[in-house]
């Protein structure tokens, strides 16, 4: 599985969109890219996925790269419960739950 | 609609012992793998468990074991336990293989070895 990089940490404001970047230039034409977060003391919560569209549901919104090298979850309207680490992995479809997480970013939205 | 479950919540173990963790998937899940989390990192992929055979393992010794249940509810077993096994082990269950399926997770069980 391709290799992903995310900054270490980040703060909003609340009510404010939240723009956490990841970095995947390894990835490859069968690797989607998937967002967790993990709130601190529970297991990781599934967000969003995407192959190269862009994706958006009730939660966040995954914009992907042209040539899909990087990408960007989108809360649009953070708030303190969003506080958390996410991250960022990639996976090839026949790998379904070998995930390689790497160490995410801390998110926190502040008041 | 259940999500996933796992027990204990938390165990405290010696060195040398030998522990056995337990997980439920996801009402009409059938994949199921293990991670471990050390403090400050992500989650490690352990194994994952399909039609009840370990189809994937990541880097792990054997001492780390695993068994499926015609129910496709799952145990993690780690024998002669060693203080770097101190970690929070999660259960994740998915539909099938396919990576395009949601993987759930659990809250985890917290394994301390004193």
């Amino acid at each position: 599985d391709a290799k992903t990089t995310q900054p270490p940490s980040m703060d909003c404001a609340e009510g404010r969109a939240a723009n956490l970047p990841c970095n995947h230039s390894t990835i490859s034409g069968n690797e989607y890219v998937y967002w967790y977060r993990q709130i601190h003391s529970q297991g990781p919560q599934y967000i969003i996925h995407g192959l190269k569209n862009n994706e958006t549901n009730e939660m966040a919104s995954l914009i992907i790269t042209e040539d899909r090298k990087s990408s960007t979850l989108i809360l649009p309207h953070a708030t303190l419960r969003d506080t958390a680490v996410y991250y960022c992995i990639v996976r090839v479809d026949t790998n379904a739950g070998k995930s390689t997480f790497g160490d995410g970013t801390t998110l926190t939205v502040k008041p | 609609d259940a999500g996933v479950t796992q027990s204990p919540t938390h165990l405290i173990k010696t060195r040398g012992q030998q522990v056995t963790l337990r997980c439920s998937p996801k009402s009409g899940h059938d994949t199921v793998c293990w991670y471990q989390q050390a403090l400050g990192q992500g989650p490690q992929f352990i194994f994952q468990y399909y039609e009840e055979e370990e189809r994937q393992r990541g880097n792990f010794p054997d001492r780390f074991s695993g068994h499926q249940f015609p129910n496709y509810s799952s145990e993690l077993n780690v024998n002669a336990l060693l203080l770097g096994d101190s970690a929070l082990y999660l259960c994740a269950s998915s539909l099938s293989l396919r990576a395009t399926n949601e993987q759930f997770f659990g809250p985890g069980t917290r394994l301390t070895v004193l």
